[in-house]
């Protein structure tokens, strides 16, 4: 059975530090892993995901992620942090093949200090 | 491009009372989800329609139905609602595959007096 650990409920930066956000999955199958953000009071939105292509995958507003099949993982990471990046940050796994659900973990919210 | 649209933004119920979250898409995908989030507790999703006709439970369906009216609309129906009802209900939904992305709406804030 997939899983999903996300470890730190909120993480807080300063203004311009490195952002790591972290996931750890656990599957039985290869899986599809993503990252969601959400803004305060809207829905959310793909920030970035891995489908078995590179293991360095590239997103918006300068995220990217790496998947680490013997780690298990695939943590967020931006190398300098914005005010703007503060929002609440949900890793998820796909379930694989045909099934369209996905397990989410329990999110992260960050927050950037001046 | 309206993406995925959700009405009402907010409601708030007396416990007992009915209600109905209306969602719609104009991506023409073919399947449609509902989901709550609590403090804490991240995303739960209460169902799930593949594709038109079709619906499915999540994790919390129990106190909800959904009606897959069309490709369009996936609605949401409380029929007898209680405190432990309040959350924020998301519905998304995608074109096919399972590697593809999920797009929310903007959500209904729903509180259950």
């Amino acid at each position: 059975a997939q899983s999903v650990t996300q470890l730190g409920s909120h993480v807080s930066v300063s203004e311009g530090a490195l952002v790591l956000l972290r996931c750890n999955y656990s599957s039985s199958v290869p899986p599809y892993l993503f990252w969601y953000v959400q803004y305060p009071n809207q829905g959310l939105q793909l920030l970035l995901k891995y489908t078995s292509a590179a293991t360095l995958v590239k997103g918006i507003n300068g995220f990217e992620a790496e998947f680490k099949k013997s780690e298990t993982s695939f943590h967020l990471t931006k190398p300098s942090a914005h005010m703007s990046d503060a929002a609440e940050y949900f890793c998820a796994v796909g379930r694989g093949g045909n099934n369209r659900k996905l397990i989410w973990g329990l999110g992260t919210s960050l927050a950037v200090n001046p | 491009n309206a993406g995925v649209t959700q009405t009402p933004k907010f409601q708030v119920l007396k416990t007992g009372q009915s209600m109905t979250l209306q969602c719609a898409q104009d991506m023409n995908h073919n399947s449609m989800y509902w989901y709550r989030q609590d403090p804490g507790m991240g995303l739960r999703l209460i169902y799930y329609s593949a594709s038109e006709g079709t619906t499915d439970k999540g994790e919390v369906p129990n106190g909800y139905n959904v009606s897959r009216l069309n490709k369009r609309e996936f609605s949401l129906r409380l029929e007898s609602a209680a405190p432990s009802q309040t959350s924020v209900y998301f519905c998304a939904s995608i074109w096919q595959g399972n590697t593809d992305t999920q797009y929310f709406g903007p959500g209904t804030r729903l509180t259950v007096l």
